[in-house]
Order: structure tokens, then sequence, then C-alpha cells
């Protein structure tokens, strides 16, 4: 069946402008995660959502950073004024959600490319 | 707070060789253990996960991975390498016990197979 997609697949956007990225999971998935890979950073947890809510999210860097899931499907991470330390590869993984489990496996798309210039 | 390293941003072997990649975490409750893999401009694929049961882990592409609770270690092996081993490897941990499967990752080792 399709995977988890992604789009765009890359983005470029100056200095100060908003940019929205999409994630649709697999289907029937409830858990949804972003996470952000930079060469400084590594791989990095951004938020957890479980069905439309948003139980974890410790790792949104700044609250130029948010997020919304509707639907219990699509979601949607948007980060205003974007900076240049905000380029990096953003990741989105689904999994099937199982409470206080953590064994779930996540399926992750191919990430969205955003430079910021 | 949990953790991960992997000793070794790259490791370098031979085609037909052993592959042994390094993890540890540090973390005050043993976590669940995971190993993923990233091609080049590819998301993340699962290697293999520790859970519970057998401390030996076998996973996709004859890849396995043995927890060392002793030694707080998840290292993956495998006996031979092929040329489509080539990819970034990751460790990585999420913690037991809480909602969801929040991922912490380790640095990542890239693995070159030479012919």
């Amino acid at each position: 069946g399709a995977g988890v997609s992604q789009s765009p697949s890359n983005k470029v956007t100056e200095k100060g402008k908003d940019v929205e990225l999409r994630c649709d999971p697999i289907s029937g998935h409830t858990a949804l995660y972003w996470y952000r890979q930079s060469l400084g950073q590594g791989l990095e947890f951004l938020i957890y959502f479980q069905g439309n809510s948003a139980p974890d999210k410790s790792g949104l860097p700044s609250d130029r950073f948010s997020a919304e899931r509707t639907g219990g499907s699509v979601s949607t991470l948007t980060i205003q004024r974007t900076q240049q330390e905000d380029s990096a590869v953003y990741l989105c993984a689904s999994s099937l959600g199982s409470l206080g489990g953590g064994t779930d496996t996540q399926y992750f798309g191919p990430g969205t490319r955003l430079t910021v210039l | 707070a949990q953790s991960v390293t992997q000793l070794g941003s790259h490791v370098s072997v031979s085609e037909g060789a052993l592959v042994l990649l390094r993890c540890n975490y540090s973390s005050s409750v043993p976590p669940y253990l995971f190993w993923y893999v990233q091609y080049p401009n590819q998301g993340l694929q699962l290697l293999l996960k520790y859970t519970t049961g057998a401390t030996l882990v076998k996973g996709i592409n004859g890849f396995e991975a043995e927890f060392k609770k002793s030694e707080t270690s998840f290292h993956l092996t495998k006996p031979s390498a092929h040329m489509s081993d080539a990819a970034e490897y990751f460790c990585a941990v999420s913690p037991k016990g809480a909602a969801g499967n929040k991922l912490t990752f380790g640095g990542g080792t890239r693995v070159l197979v030479k012919p």
C-alpha cells in the first residue's frame, strides 16, 4: 500500500517568509511524528500527534513552529518568519499508535528539504 | 533524559567483510531500541528493534543486533557486507511507559562498502 508522503519535496524560501509542510500518513495510522534532520543537530524530534491531539510538543524549537493535524490524517507543519537556521530536512513518520507502548514501528516519509536563503 | 551515542561517524568495510556498528545508550531504565537505515535522498527504514524477550534480534537484509543491558549497548552487525549496504545507519531509543514512541537518535554512522 501507499507509504507516508510529504510535500513539497523541496522548498526554497527567503528569510522571514512563512512556509507550510504537509504530511500524509499511512491510512489507519493514528500516531504521527515530525522530526528534523540537519547537519549540525542530527535527527531531532519535533512533535507527536495521537489522533488530532498533540500530547508531546516538546521538540518544537521556538514559537515560530506550529503543527496541526485534521481528521486524524493529514498534518501540516508551519514555520513562521523563517530563519537560515531552519534549513533542514523535515521528516514525517506515522505508526499504528499504541497507548503507553512505545514499541510501534514508525514509517518515515521521504522528507521535505527546506532551504532558507 | 535519554541519549544515544554511535561510535564512528564513518565506517569503511570491504565487500564480504563483517559490518559492526556500535551504539550505546544512556537511560535510567533500559529503553526500547531501534536501528534505522537511510539511503540517499530517502526516509528512514526500520532494520530491527528490541522491545522485550530474546536479546539477540534479527532484522532485514541480514542484519542483527544484541541488547546488552550490562553494557548499555545495542551494536548492529552483519556477517558479510554487500555493496547495497552503503547507507547511513541510525540507532534510536524510545522510553518505556511513555505515550507515543518519541525517538531519540544517535548521530548516525555512514557506511562505505569497498569492492
